[in-house]
């Protein structure tokens, strides 16, 4: 069972909009989210967290909303860059076990 | 601080074969972690480690094998290679105390033929 779902395996954005990033959980243990960026070539590299205990967390253009009842977190991006085009991936962790768990990734593609 | 550092990068092995990858953490960090990425599965968690010691596992047959050394460099070998062991290899480091953050090396890719 997959416990980390980003559904949306792409997606194509104007350079200046707003690009939304979607990722839906199954687990209640996960207590902490995270996002990461991955350009070809590289590994993935650390973007935006937050703990089960917000809903909301802001860091320059990046915003990652929590929402812990629907079980569903997003990261928003404004305005959306050229250089924001890589694959996102979600992952959850459940402190205790210590453990991340990846979804599949969303490629995203900022056209200019 | 140089990041974390993974060699080789590009490894082809044949079917039986065994394989040792290599991961060099951020300075100062303790916990190194492994993950299998596939075109199908994603980022799969192989195991974790943390002062030479095995602190979690994924759900990886025995064939999978990690090691932690003192100064918190780790390896990962895989015996008997099969065809579906082909993967990008991934290792990440994490901060004490910021455990949940962490910092991946650029992969080892492994082609088994």
């Amino acid at each position: 069972d997959q416990q980390v779902k980003q559904n949306s395996p792409s997606l194509s954005v104007q350079e200046g909009r707003i690009s939304i990033l979607n990722c839906d959980y199954t687990n209640s243990m996960f207590d902490y989210f995270l996002w990461y960026k991955k350009y070809p070539a590289e590994g993935p590299t650390f973007l935006i967290s937050i703990s089960s205990i917000k809903d909301k967390n802001e860091d320059g253009r990046f915003t990652v909303f929590l929402n812990k009842s629907a079980k569903h977190l997003s990261l928003h991006i404004v305005p959306s860059q050229p250089g924001d085009s890589a694959v996102y991936f979600c992952a959850a962790r459940d402190t205790n076990a210590g453990k991340s768990t990846f979804g599949d990734g969303t490629t995203l593609t900022v056209k200019p | 601080k140089a990041g974390v550092t993974q060699t080789p990068r590009y490894l082809i092995k044949t079917r039986g074969q065994q394989v040792t990858l290599s991961c060099s953490p951020i300075s100062g960090h303790r916990s190194v972690s492994w993950y299998q990425q596939t075109p199908g599965q994603g980022l799969q968690f192989l195991f974790e480690y943390f002062s030479e010691t095995q602190r979690n596992k994924g759900n990886f047959p025995g064939r999978f094998s990690g090691r932690q050394f003192s100064n918190s460099r780790s390896e990962m070998n895989v015996s008997t290679l099969e065809l579906g062991d082909s993967a990008l290899y991934l290792c990440a480091s994490s901060p004490e105390g910021l455990r949940n953050i962490q910092y991946f090396g650029a992969g080892t890719r492994l082609s088994v033929l």
